[in-house]
This record gives C-alpha cells, sequence and structure tokens, in this order.
C-alpha cells in the first residue's frame, strides 16, 4: 500500500469550475508538500504546510493532521491551470529530508 | 526569482556508460536533492546532500550512484555504468532548511539509455 494516496487520478473540468484534489497518508508527517508537474515535465513547489490552511492566489492548500488529510483547492480554474498534481509528505521517521509522493491527479481543464 | 537549473536537458546514453547530470542549486541553499521518476511513474526520492556529505540516500541509491559538490555552485549525480532500467527523468533540488522550508525544483534532465 502507498504511504501517500491521491484522488482522484483524473479530473478534467469546464473552465471557472471549482477543483478539489485529496490526498491522504499513512505515516506521522513533519510537512506536507503540493507540488505542480507542466506537461514538459518540470516541478513547481505550490505550498508547504504542516498545519490548517494556506492560499495563494486561486489555490488552497488544506491540512488535517488529525485524520491524514489534505486537499488542494482550486477556484475559478483556468485552462492554464492543466497539470499534474502532486502531494509529497516530508516523513518523520527520516531525517526530515525525504519527500515521499503520491501518484499525482491529473488535471485537464476544458475552455 | 532564484531557480535551480540542470544540464543537460536530455541525454542519450550507451548502456554501460557512464552518465554525469549537473545541477546548479539556488545559491544560498544548503540542502540538496536527486530524485527520478520513470515514465509514467511517481517520482522517487534518491538522495539528499548537506555540508558535503549524504544525509539520506534511499534503496534506488545503490554502490552505481554517487553524488559530489565539486565546487560552491554545482551538484552532480553521477551513474557509474548506466542499465536500461536507469531511464527516466531526474530532478535537482534544493532548499535552504531541510524540512521547513520547500524544495525548489529543476527542470529535470531527461536521460535515455540505449
Amino acid at each position: 500500500k502507498n504511504e501517500v494516496e491521491q484522488s482522484p487520478q483524473n479530473l478534467t473540468a469546464q473552465e471557472g469550475e471549482f477543483i478539489t484534489i485529496n490526498c491522504s497518508y499513512s505515516v506521522g508527517i513533519s510537512a506536507l508538500h503540493w507540488l505542480q508537474q507542466h506537461p514538459g515535465g518540470g516541478i513547481v513547489s505550490l505550498f508547504m504546510l504542516s498545519s490548517g490552511k494556506k492560499k495563494h492566489g486561486r489555490l488552497i492548500a488544506t491540512i488535517n493532521i488529525q485524520e491524514k488529510h489534505s486537499s488542494l483547492h482550486i477556484t475559478a480554474s483556468h485552462p492554464r491551470d492543466s497539470a499534474v498534481y502532486i502531494c509529497a509528505v516530508l516523513t518523520k521517521e527520516t531525517s526530515g529530508s525525504r519527500l515521499t509522493f503520491g501518484e499525482g491527479t491529473q488535471l485537464t481543464v476544458n475552455p | 526569482e532564484p531557480e535551480v537549473t540542470q544540464t543537460p536537458s536530455h541525454q542519450v546514453t550507451q548502456m554501460g556508460q557512464e552518465v554525469i547530470l549537473r545541477c546548479v542549486p539556488i545559491s544560498n541553499h544548503l540542502y540538496f536533492y536527486w530524485y527520478r521518476q520513470i515514465l509514467g511513474q511517481k517520482v522517487e526520492f534518491l538522495v539528499s546532500f548537506y555540508n558535503n556529505e549524504i544525509s539520506e540516500k534511499s534503496e534506488i541509491f545503490d554502490d552505481q550512484f554517487s553524488v559530489e559538490r565539486p565546487d560552491g555552485s554545482n551538484f552532480t549525480l553521477k551513474i557509474r555504468s548506466t542499465k536500461l532500467e536507469d531511464s527516466a527523468m531526474y530532478f535537482c533540488a534544493s532548499s535552504d532548511f531541510a524540512g521547513y522550508q520547500p524544495q525548489h525544483f529543476g527542470d529535470g534532465t531527461r536521460l535515455s539509455i540505449l
């Protein structure tokens, strides 16, 4: 069983829709990252959080440590949001430098 | 905004050859990482590096792999005798404090072993 599970695997939305991507993990963590992987392969860090909620523009990330669950929300989605969104965790069992990744969620936003 | 740069963007190598992937981390960062992503699979941790030594490595990072910071700016990953299964995208990342600051990723080097 993967230590980090994301859902859905694939998501297709119409422009303007509210998007939610979920991440569940089974290990103790010190922090959780949301990353965006562009079609060309490059990875961009969106958020790093260990509690509560963070917002950046149209993106919102929340985490519930007790439930071992995090969500990434995109408001007013746009075709340029189309990418793979990856959840990754820093596990407490390691030195704190090792990210464990989910499989990613492929998001396609149609105009 | 400062960024992590990786060269080359694509490397094609014959099986059994040595390959060196290069990275220039963000200049004031102290922690450096290599990850790989086999086509169609998730990203996997290879190794983290701090204060001129490996701080953690995964099961993937066997004796065929080595990392080095040969000068104040470059961070390299060497694969001594490449295998077909080493074909993947390799990402370098850096951060200024492990575990407390986000990691910044390069655009990756696509390694193709023939």
